[in-house]
């Protein structure tokens, strides 16, 4: 079974320090991973996907299959980055997302 | 136009009750996901729609829990003799096709006495 692992329930930086949330997966084929973000009061919705390798407000995440990991980082955290950020996997050709437990990033001004 | 949107936002039911929840998603997304978030925990997946057969109901967690989506719109998550270990957060998700990007609603607090 797929497993995604978020190691910090809390994650504590200051505005405009780095940040760099951890993600790693268990999956022994080629997996698709994302980053989900949930901010106060909001619905949860997507930040990134690896495949598209793009850069959404500032967060970037790299594949590393060797370490299986897909961490998100960001050169400076903002106020406004604060909430709650889920890593999930799509795996084996099934629709079945695998979510992380959470990782709460609170920015201090 | 209008995000995925679900009913009740809330509920709360005593055991042993039976309880429906409601899922409308964007029209025209064909792929629909059910999933439950209990406190602490990321969402974990329930069941998946592609049109109006369930493609995948492997994340249900007994034969307590149904879902339909007659139409291959709307969808309903059934839940028969609540326990109040079914307590959670169910969250709603559609996307356009199977692998798209998943566009979630606020979701259905449901607490069970």
């Amino acid at each position: 079974a797929q497993r995604v692992t978020q190691p910090e329930k809390l994650l504590s930086v200051f505005k405009g320090a780095p940040v760099e949330l951890k993600c790693n997966y268990s999956y022994s084929g080629s997996p698709e991973l994302f980053w989900y973000v949930q901010y106060s009061r909001q619905r949860l919705q997507l930040l990134l996907r690896h495949i598209s390798r793009e850069s959404i407000k500032g967060f970037t995440a790299d594949l590393n299959k060797g370490e299986t990991s897909f961490h998100l980082k960001k050169p400076f955290a903002q106020e406004e980055d604060s909430a709650m950020y889920y890593c999930a996997s799509l795996g084996g050709g099934y629709q079945k997302v695998t979510f992380g437990t959470g990782t709460k990033l609170q920015v201090i001004p | 136009g209008a995000g995925v949107s679900q009913t009740p936002s809330n509920k709360v039911t005593e055991k042993g009750k039976y309880v429906e929840l409601r899922c409308d998603p964007i029209s025209g997304h064909t792929a629909l996901y059910w999933y439950r978030q209990s406190l602490g925990q990321g969402p974990e997946f329930l069941i998946y729609f592609q049109g109006t057969g369930a493609a995948d109901d492997s994340g249900l967690p007994n034969d307590r829990f149904f879902a339909v989506r007659p139409e291959g719109s709307v969808s309903t998550l059934k839940i028969q003799r609540t326990e109040r270990g079914d307590s959670a957060v169910y969250l709603c998700a559609s996307s356009l096709n199977p692998g798209d990007t998943q566009y979630f609603g606020p979701g259905t607090r449901l607490t069970v006495l």
